[in-house]
């Protein structure tokens, strides 16, 4: 059971690229959501979604696009990469929508120059 | 806005003592609250939680207190050992919400041995 798993662990974008986050989970989870992680702001949401085929904005979503095709799956784009978006990101799940116990995935360092 | 806080950003405690990391929220709607653990270079885990109905509750060598009055949630480590170092979040969901966290900025707490 290899819970949340996030690729790559490291990557480095020139301002304008556009690259995808990938987040796969095998434990059938049915919420799932992507968190950006800077010094000293702690976790803040990007975007999440509560099953296959929906998603929805969290609090910081510009520049980020989402996609729900399975319960497994769920990729964070970078359309134009810029370097306010430098940062370490998260992917996370839980069961439902009722339980609210997150199990994260070890991170993706990302910076942007 | 209403956001979750940390009194201190970082702790440096002996091996052996006890730890007491503390956060403050001011959502008096809040009825759900998480404790979670980051070590270096990896993503948060769940240590425990407790819900508004409670004051107190215990996990193994931790334990999570809450205070309605003054908003003041705490996590207490016994017998504070060098793998107990890491940032520690909390988090608050909100009673009728979307049950999507809001995490404060983290405490870093080191151990010397």
């Amino acid at each position: 059971n290899a819970g949340v798993t996030q690729t790559p662990k490291f990557q480095v974008l020139k301002t304008g690229q556009s690259m995808t986050l990938q987040c796969a989970q095998d434990m059938n989870h049915e919420y799932m959501s992507w968190y950006r992680q800077d010094p000293g702001m702690g976790l803040r949401l990007i975007h999440y979604s509560v099953g296959a085929g929906i998603t929805d904005q969290g609090e910081v979503p510009n520049g980020y696009n989402v996609s729900r095709s399975t319960t497994e799956d769920f990729p964070l784009r970078l359309l134009s990469a810029a370097p306010s978006q430098t940062s370490v990101y998260f992917c996370a799940s839980r069961t439902d929508r009722l339980s609210e116990k997150l199990f994260f995935g070890s991170g993706t360092q990302l910076s942007v120059l | 806005g209403e956001s979750v806080g940390l009194h201190l950003p970082t702790l440096s405690v002996q091996e052996g003592d006890n730890s007491i990391i503390n956060c403050a929220y001011s959502n008096s709607a809040s009825d759900y609250f998480i404790w979670y653990k980051q070590e270096s270079g990896k993503g948060p885990q769940f240590i425990i939680d407790i819900r508004s109905n409670m004051d107190k509750r215990q996990g193994q060598r931790v334990t999570v207190l809450l205070n309605k009055t003054v908003k003041h949630l705490s996590l207490q480590i016994a017998a504070t050992q060098p793998g107990d170092s890491a940032v520690y979040f909390c988090a608050e969901n909100i009673a009728g919400g979307s049950y999507i966290p809001t995490f404060g900025r983290g405490t870093s707490l080191i151990v010397h041995p």
